[in-house]
């Protein structure tokens, strides 16, 4: 199997840009797809980014989600920042029948 | 609007089972997978494994030699069996349904189930 390594914890101001990366250790990151989930404190986790980018309904295109082949990684951006974001981002992927998740991202909005 | 709904015991011993039983509200049951998936306190999420209408189920290999899910399509539930617990399977579980290719669309409540002697 595979990891999906995230940064602990990221930082920025209101109405800048920040993004999130996700690394894949092993497989090509391209060959399945990434979702990301938001989860503020005290709730359940929400659907932000399926597909590697496709936003659900409902989610402001402020966020946006890509893959880097060369470093295989998978990013969120999210642009715009509002103190609402300040959440725990998770990046997750699969392997055949098996759902792999990144430690999370830990995103203050200063 | 889909609406997942669940219930069980909250408290366990060691080497006891956990059971949890997920309601699914409004939507299509025989359309999608449907997964457990836990996240322990302070930490991150976990797949525990996923089941369909007919019954198909796959499972996360760490958790598989203990894990059972079932499905009730009279009823549109599913349930988790999860046996000879540890305190390292306190957590909150939640049921989710698996929108397409694993993307975990709608999430019911989490619950914390404490395993403690």
């Amino acid at each position: 199997n595979f990891l999906l390594t995230q940064p602990h914890s990221v930082s920025e101001s209101p109405g800048k840009t920040v993004t999130i990366s996700c690394t894949r250790s092993s497989g090509n990151i391209a060959s399945t797809y990434v979702q990301w989930y938001q989860q503020r404190p005290g709730g359940s986790p929400t659907i932000v980014i399926y597909g590697h980018n496709q936003r659900p309904s409902g989610v402001p295109d402020r966020f946006s989600g890509s893959i880097d082949s060369s470093s295989n990684s998978a990013s969120l951006t999210i642009s715009g920042l509002k103190s609402d974001d300040e959440a725990d981002y998770y990046c997750q992927s699969y392997h055949t029948t098996n759902v792999v998740f990144g430690g999370g991202t830990k995103l203050t909005v200063l | 609007q889909v609406q997942l709904q669940q219930w069980g015991t909250g408290l366990l011993k060691p080497s006891e089972t956990l059971s949890r039983t997920c309601a699914v509200y409004g939507g299509s049951f025989s359309a999608y997978y449907w997964s457990w998936i836990r996240q322990s306190p302070g930490k991150g999420l976990e797949w525990i494994g996923e089941i369909n209408h007919s019954g198909s189920a796959n499972y996360n290999p760490s958790l598989e030699s203990r894990v059972t899910i079932s499905v009730d399509t009279s009823k549109n539930q599913f349930s988790l069996k999860l046996n000879s617990v540890t305190a390292a399977d306190t957590a909150v579980y939640y049921c989710v349904r698996d929108g397409r290719s694993y993307a975990f669309d709608v999430w019911g409540q989490g619950t914390l189930v404490t395993v403690s002697s």
